[in-house]
C-alpha cells in the first residue's frame, strides 16, 4: 500500500496567520492527491482534489501544490472556521490511502 | 445536492456481522462510484471499499473476504456488511460519493459503530 504521511499530527495558528500542512506519499502518486477537512459534527468537506483543484466551494486562501511525492495544503489569512482536522488521501493505486491527519488548532 | 446518511447499530458483539445502510438523496447511485471509509478511534482512516454505478465492487484487500458491499437501486441506497467484527472494527464508518481512482467529493456524517460484548 502506498503511505501517506502528514508529518504534523498538531498545528496551533492564530487567525490572520498562514499555515502550510504536508504530505509526503511513499511512492510517485503523480497528483492524484485530494485534501479533504473535518470539523466536530459536520461531515468531511473535499477541499482540493488532482493536487491542486479546488473543490467548488472551497474559499480561495485555500491552496494545493505539489506532485509526485509532495504535497502541501496553504491556508492564507486562516479565519476562525479553517481550524479541524486536515487529510490528504491518494488515489492513484488501490486502496486509497489516506494520511494520519493534522489537527490545526486555535492559538 | 447530494446527501448521504448513514444508519445502522450502534453496538455489535464481537464475532457478529456489522450492516450499514448509505441513503443517499439527491443522485442517483446508478452513476457514480459510493465507497465506505472508516476513522478509527486515534484519527486512524481507512478506504474500505466500493460499489459503482453498474454494482461491480472493489474492496481494501486488508478487509480480505470479510467486507461486503450492495445496493437497491429502488431505494437509493447502498450498503455495508463486515463480518466477524472484533474490537478491532470500533470506528466511525462513514459513506460518500467516490472511491474508484476518485476522490470523494460527498460525505455523510459518519456513524459510530462500537464491538463490544
Amino acid at each position: 500500500d502506498v503511505q501517506m504521511t502528514q508529518s504534523l499530527s498538531y498545528l496551533a495558528a492564530s487567525p490572520g496567520e498562514s499555515v502550510s500542512i504536508s504530505c509526503k506519499a511513499s511512492k510517485s502518486i503523480s497528483n492524484y492527491l485530494a485534501w479533504y477537512q473535518q470539523k466536530p459534527g459536520e461531515a468531511y468537506k473535499l477541499l482540493i482534489y488532482s493536487g491542486s483543484t479546488l473543490q467548488s466551494g472551497t474559499p480561495s486562501r485555500f491552496s494545493g501544490s505539489g506532485s509526485g511525492t509532495d504535497f502541501t495544503l496553504t491556508i492564507r489569512s486562516l479565519e476562525p472556521e479553517d481550524f479541524g482536522l486536515y487529510y490528504c488521501q491518494q488515489y492513484y493505486e488501490k486502496p486509497h490511502t489516506f494520511g494520519a491527519g493534522t489537527k490545526l488548532e486555535l492559538k | 445536492e447530494v446527501q448521504l446518511q448513514e444508519s445502522g447499530p450502534g453496538l455489535v458483539k464481537p464475532s457478529q456481522s456489522l450492516s450499514l445502510t448509505c441513503s443517499v438523496t439527491g443522485y442517483s447511485i446508478t452513476s457514480n462510484y459510493w465507497g465506505w471509509i472508516r476513522k478509527f478511534p486515534g484519527n486512524k482512516m481507512e478506504w474500505m471499499g466500493y460499489i459503482s454505478y453498474s454494482g461491480s465492487t472493489s474492496y481494501n484487500p486488508s478487509l480480505k473476504s470479510r467486507i461486503s458491499i450492495t445496493r437497491d437501486t429502488s431505494k437509493n441506497q447502498f450498503f455495508l456488511q463486515l463480518n466477524s467484527v472484533t474490537t478491532e472494527d470500533t470506528a466511525t464508518y462513514y459513506c460518500a460519493r467516490g472511491g474508484s481512482y476518485r476522490w470523494f467529493a460527498y460525505w455523510g456524517q459518519g456513524t459510530l459503530v462500537t464491538v463490544s460484548s
